[in-house]
């Protein structure tokens, strides 16, 4: 069965990164994109970007260019998410995502999501 | 930017019927068949109930439907059960932008 793992909660001082993990299993990894998905607490989700993991392109939505960065290993199915110079309001619930190759049209499997907190 | 409206709050009563809209602020909903539904209980990951406007995934009970005229598109669920209970997030692609609604409350009486 399809399945999204996502690392565990993360508490980081402003100014530090993280790095968030999310391991795929149950399908060929390369032929399904993985989106990140934002919910600060008590707020909506707030849709990230894409990374193509086939290709390896990342796609920023416009509110996370600069600070964030999508990667990948596709040797163990894993997409990356890093946030650098974290501030207070990077404060949320971190959630991948699977979504179509061709781009983010829905989403169909999530990870349970990772919790990052910053504070001083 | 376009963004989605949703209403904050919706509530029926066991096995009535509750229908909850999701409307562009442009032309997007009406332009793209991209829209998809999210259910995310408390404490949760979100959970895919309807895409591109009214497909069911696998496993998904068919009291959960899709449907959009112009601008608007909307998630009916019928016979409403408690475990209904939950946010529930309108998202829409554009071509080149994800937009979600900002979610709406679903209470079951």
């Amino acid at each position: 069965q399809v399945q999204l793992v996502q690392s565990g909660s993360e508490l980081k001082k402003p100014g530090a990164s993280v790095k968030v993990s999310c391991k795929a299993s149950g399908y060929t990894f390369t032929t399904c994109s993985i989106n990140w998905v934002r919910q600060a607490p008590g707020q909506g989700l707030e849709w990230m970007g894409w990374i193509n993991t086939n290709i390896g392109n990342p796609t920023y939505a416009q509110d996370f260019t600069g600070r964030y960065v999508f990667s990948l290993d596709t040797s163990v199915s894993t997409a990356y998410l890093q946030i650098n110079n974290v501030k207070a309001e990077d404060t949320a619930v971190y959630y991948c995502a699977r979504g179509r190759l061709g781009g983010p049209y829905y989403f169909d499997y999530w990870g349970q999501g990772t919790l990052v907190t910053v504070s001083s | 930017q376009s963004a989605l409206t949703q209403p904050p709050s919706a509530s029926g009563s066991l096995g009535q019927s509750v229908t909850i809209s999701c409307t562009e602020t442009s032309s997007d909903v009406g332009y793209y068949n991209y829209v998809s539904w999210y259910q995310q209980r408390p404490g949760k990951a979100p959970k895919l109930m309807i895409y591109e406007v009214n497909k069911r995934p696998s496993g998904v009970p068919d009291r959960f439907s899709g449907s959009k005229s112009g601008n608007t598109a909307s998630l009916t669920v019928s016979g409403l059960q408690a475990e209904d209970e939950a946010d529930y997030y309108c998202n829409s692609y554009t071509g080149s932008v994800v937009v979600f609604g900002g979610g709406t409350k679903l209470t079951v009486l």
